[in-house]
Formats: C-alpha cells, structure tokens, sequence
C-alpha cells in the first residue's frame, strides 16, 4: 500500500513569498490532516478535513494560510506571505478511519529566509 | 489552552536497558492516548494507544500505562535497541479526531 505522499521535500523561500504544499493521501482514506511541526516541537494541527469539507481550521492561520481539498483527494496548503516564523516542517497525514490510524507522510521542510 | 507536555527532553540508555517515557496531559475529556515515534527526517509513526477506561496495554516490547487520577502516561520499551533513538511523542484525542501532541522525548540508545 503506498503510503502518504507529499512535495517538495524542501523548499527555501525569502519572506513575503508566497508557497504551496501538496498531499496525496493513502487512496480511500476521508480524512486529511495538515500539521505544522517547528523544531523541538511536537506537530500543530492546523486543518483537517473530511472528505472535501473542513472538519477544524482554529488553529490556521487564516490571513496567510489556506488550504483546499478538490474532490476529496489531493490537498494543497499555501502561506501567502510567509514570515520568519513559518519556517517549520509541514506534515500531512490521512485517515480512513479514527485519528490513531492516521499514517503521516515525511513532511516538507520549509525555511523562509 | 489544554496542552500536554513531557517531562524528560532526553533520555539516554545502554542497549538492552528498559526505557520509559513519561508524559503529563491536562484535559480530563480526553478519551484516547496515543504514543508516536519520529526519526530524522520522517513523519510520526503509531507506536501504541490506549483508551481511558483502560491502564495498560501491551505491544510488542511495548507498554503503555494510563493513571487517570494524576493525569499522567507512560510508555515503556523492553530491551532497547538502537533502532529505538528516535523522538517520542504522546498524543491525546481531545474529541472530534483532534489530535493534540507533546513537545516529544529524544531517546538516545547507546551500543
């Protein structure tokens, strides 16, 4: 089965840029979940979805950051524009069912500059 | 807000020791608990879980204990290997599938 899939890896931008993430989750899995994970931390919700629909977004920064879900698949999450703060690794996990069956992928590590 | 945290950053063992990490969450609602491992470079990976009407349970060289009364988690691993250094985070289940996380522990293991 293959697993979460997420790009870029790495991305480098200077601040006031703009960026975008993409998560393709585990096929058949409804939920989708968008973390923010700065060094030494422990992973930040910042959306989750279920299906094309937002579940819980409290915590997303939402005068920079947006995510979408387009037919219940693939997701994106954009930071238009970034600050210094934002430099973090971004998770993406799924789920088909109860959050502890949520697979993460290897995340993409952001450093604004 | 409600938080969970952990009380020990690091943790150094010898190979084959028994480690345990603690960890200490503030929301009573919470109905679940779950214990991730993280290595370098990789998203969190299910280690075990435990539900709150129950104290322990068991994996394979695993063990997780709830005490309730004083809000407190544990996750034991019997002989340690190396394979084992990673950083370990416990999660809660707050309600809805939200997940909350821990700062995290870093297990070193030492041959």
């Amino acid at each position: 089965e293959a697993g979460v899939a997420q790009s870029p890896r790495y991305k480098i931008i200077e601040k006031r840029q703009s960026v975008a993430f993409w998560c393709n989750p585990i096929s058949g899995h409804a939920t989708l979940y968008w973390y923010q994970q700065i060094l030494g931390q422990g992973p930040k919700l910042l959306i989750q979805f279920q299906n094309n629909g937002v579940v819980d977004d409290s915590q997303l920064p939402k005068d920079r950051f947006s995510a979408e879900r387009l037919k219940g698949v693939d997701s994106t999450l954009k930071i238009q524009p970034a600050k210094l703060e934002d430099s973090a690794v971004y998770l993406c996990a799924s789920s088909a069912g109860p959050v502890t069956e949520a697979f993460f992928g290897q995340g993409t590590r952001l450093t604004v500059v | 807000g409600e938080s969970v945290g952990l009380h020990l950053p690091t943790l150094s063992v010898q190979e084959g020791d028994n480690s345990i990490i603690n960890c200490a969450y503030s929301n009573s609602a919470s109905d679940y608990f779950i214990w991730y491992k993280q290595e370098s470079g990789k998203g969190p990976q299910f280690i075990i879980d435990i539900r709150s009407n129950m104290d322990k349970r068991q994996g394979q060289r695993v063990t997780v204990l709830l005490n309730k009364t004083v809000k407190h988690l544990s996750l034991q691993i019997a002989a340690t290997q190396p394979g084992d250094s990673a950083v370990y985070f416990c999660a809660e289940n707050t309600g809805f599938q939200k997940l909350v996380f821990g700062t995290g522990t870093r297990l070193l293991v030492s041959p």
